[in-house]
């Protein structure tokens, strides 16, 4: 079936360590997004890729790093230098940009 | 700065009943407007879009939009105890660096009670 896959589900991150957060289409999308929630609150862009080799910062991308080698992958990083990275972090992808997104089942990471 | 804004709710109606779900934004640029649905623990699933004045039903769903007014209300009739969830409401810019972003707004937490 096509549709958004991420990975791993759960992430637990040491102090000063890079993690790496996985989302691949089947879905031949050319846009794909990276969102990050906080409890009770709404979804904020840090990165946003219309195109492959072509991305953009969204409203927080501090502490954040991402590559659009493929169509199919838009892999984030989450370095060390983003203090608070405990959150819910949402692949989305759409057709074009500023289509209807449809997103990933998300990866819950945690501070160890 | 480009907001959305949602009454955080929760909002509890009775099984059968109509809920009524409201949006407002603050950029009259704004093209796109989305409905996603979000059940606790779980990602963002797209109920609705619309893009011009006016109402969208599809089901039990009715979107409508007053870009006059900036506001855009998702109708739910027919309630039932699966519709509760998160509402989340999204909007896309038309131009600018903004073209294709969407702001959320944070929710409107949905009750339906048997």
């Amino acid at each position: 079936d096509g549709g958004i896959t991420q990975s791993p589900k759960y992430l637990f991150r040491k102090e000063g360590q890079n993690v790496t957060l996985s989302c691949e289409q089947n879905l031949n999308h050319d846009a794909m997004y990276w969102y990050r929630q906080d409890p009770g609150q709404g979804l904020r862009l840090i990165y946003y890729s219309q195109i492959v080799n072509d991305f953009q910062k969204g409203d927080i991308a501090e502490g954040y790093s991402v590559s659009r080698e493929k169509k199919e992958s838009f892999p984030l990083t989450v370095t060390s230098a983003q203090k608070n990275p405990t959150a819910f972090y949402l692949c989305a992808s759409s057709p074009r940009l500023g289509q209807p997104q449809h997103f990933g089942d998300g990866t819950r990471l945690s501070i160890l | 700065q480009k907001e959305v804004e949602q009454n955080s709710g929760p909002l509890s109606v009775p099984e059968g009943a109509i809920a009524s779900l409201n949006c407002t934004y603050s950029d009259r640029g704004s093209q796109s407007f989305f409905w996603y649905r979000q059940y606790s623990g779980k990602s963002p699933e797209l109920i609705m879009f619309i893009y011009s004045n006016g109402d969208k039903e599809d089901g039990r769903f009715t979107a409508q939009l007053n870009k006059a007014s900036q506001y855009v209300s998702l109708l739910i009739r027919d309630s039932q105890p699966s519709d509760s969830a998160t509402y989340l409401c999204a909007v896309s810019y038309a131009g600018g660096t903004s073209y294709g972003k969407l702001t959320f707004g944070q929710g409107t937490i949905l009750t339906v009670h048997p």
